[in-house]
């Protein structure tokens, strides 16, 4: 079953420093998505994008972040200079037409912790 | 502004004990409404989307249904399997998705 990747499981990193967070969609899907959920917190939207574009991003989503889709697979989220609160765990998803509904699929996540 | 609230905050059951898990929404203009399951460090997965009242899903031992306010996760002679947090999200005017804070369900041998 198609499902998505996510790449590292935890990266660990220091304050100040940029890390970038990979994700493989799944192959055929048209839209994809970062969420990001603190300990204990809701999952909570940060940037959707399609057709190589950001078509929405939340109140988050401000200038530390930003994401790309390098190649034809890969789907990525860079933060630039992390702070302690940036501490989370970081979903990709993405979504594709299935009877006329899109269905968000998501990864296993990755664990970032700022030291 | 969106509203999602679920409850209660955490469940536990006997196993086969079956119960019932709510999430009411306030929204301008429901696209969909959906629930996922997530287990402990795992990303959410999906199990069902509903997008009009009245819609019901079913799935083993689950059954979603919506109305017009709110949505229910019926679960039927629940196992200690089915032990996770149960996620309810709407989707509106955008694509993203505006989840609830989830409910913790642990079921008891």
């Amino acid at each position: 079953e198609p499902e998505v990747t996510q790449t590292p499981s935890h990266q660990v990193t220091q304050m100040g420093q940029e890390v970038i967070l990979r994700c493989v969609p799944i192959s055929n899907h048209l839209y994809f998505y970062w969420y990001r959920q603190i300990l204990g917190q809701k999952v909570e939207f940060l940037v959707s994008f399609y057709n190589n574009e950001i078509s929405e991003k939340s109140e988050i989503f401000d200038d530390q972040f930003s994401v790309e889709r390098p190649d034809g697979s890969n789907f990525t989220l860079k933060i630039r200079s992390t702070k302690l609160e940036d501490s989370a765990m970081y979903f990709c998803a993405s979504s594709g037409p299935l009877a006329g509904r899109y269905i968000q699929y998501f990864g296993a996540g990755t664990r970032l912790s700022v030291l | 502004e969106d509203q999602v609230t679920q409850s209660p905050e955490a469940l536990r059951l006997q196993e086969g004990e079956s119960s019932s898990l709510n999430c009411s929404y306030t929204v301008s203009g429901l696209r969909g409404l959906f629930w996922y399951r997530q287990d402990p460090g795992k990303g959410p997965e999906f199990l069902f989307t509903l997008y009009s009242a009245g819609e019901e899903k079913e799935k083993e031992r689950l059954k979603a249904t919506l109305t017009k306010k709110e949505s229910f996760l019926h679960i039927t002679a629940p196992k200690p399997e089915d032990s996770a947090t149960y996620l309810c999200a709407v989707q509106t005017g955008a694509n993203n998705l505006f989840f609830g804070t989830g409910t913790r369900l642990t079921v008891i041998p």
